[in-house]
């Protein structure tokens, strides 16, 4: 059974950096083809993808983030962490952490809960 | 970047009634265009992948189709648990960089 669970703060303050972990359990990423994302979702807004790591620690950014955006993992935890600096009241959104299906190109499959983060002084 | 574009915003329909909702690629994007669920305060589910592939346990009543920059998911007989937001998602792999639509809203009319 695979599942995926954010945790972090759930607020921060204006030009503080932001740092969440996604603990997965039912994949390793040390296998191939294997990915996980971050998509966040502003209240009552669309989806927006922000980051990807591949089993090979390859990694993909947003262009419009990829400044602020930093992927990781450890692959003996079963962890993906993202952190983004700068944070703004605008970055307030529920934040989601995801599996890539193991198919051509990157969809998700397996989706954590979401965890909401409010940006605010 | 590759901009997705839904329509509409918001769909009003009854329990029975055969629903369509479009969304349209700034460019071609081949079939690699996905549809994706979400109930209030849940994660999404994904529906279908490839345009047109079914994912597994999702009921035949929806289906993709489209190629290049047009698509569509079709709801054949609207139930009372399809009631909310849909979103379609490009992952062209040549952009590497991967994009949602702003999601369409299923209500109760």
């Amino acid at each position: 059974q695979i599942t995926l669970k954010e945790s972090g703060p759930t607020l921060v303050k204006p030009t503080q950096t932001l740092t969440l972990t996604c603990t997965f359990s039912g994949f390793s990423l040390s296998t191939s083809g294997v990915g996980v994302g971050w998509i966040r979702q502003p209240p009552g807004k669309a989806l927006e993808w922000l980051a990807l790591i591949y089993w090979d620690d390859d990694k993909r950014y947003s262009p419009s983030l990829k400044s602020r955006l930093t992927i990781t993992k450890d692959t003996s935890k079963n962890q993906v962490v993202l952190t983004m600096t700068n944070m703004d009241p605008v970055d307030t959104a529920t934040y989601y952490c995801a599996q890539r299906k193991l198919v051509a190109g990157v969809i998700f499959d397996y989706w954590g809960q979401g965890t909401l983060v409010t940006v605010s002084s | 970047d590759i901009q997705m574009t839904q329509s509409p915003s918001t769909l009003s329909a009854s329990v029975g009634d055969r629903v369509t909702i479009t969304c349209r690629a700034s460019q071609s994007i081949s079939s690699w265009l996905a549809w994706y669920q979400q109930k209030p305060g849940k994660a999404p589910k994904l529906l279908i992948y490839k345009a047109s592939s079914l994912e597994s346990g999702v009921p035949s009543r929806f289906s993709g189709s489209g190629s290049g920059t047009e698509f569509t998911l079709t709801i054949s007989s609207l139930q009372p648990d399809d009631f909310a937001t849909y979103y379609c998602q490009q992952y062209n792999s040549y952009s590497r960089t991967w994009t949602f639509g702003q999601g369409t809203k299923v209500e109760i009319k």
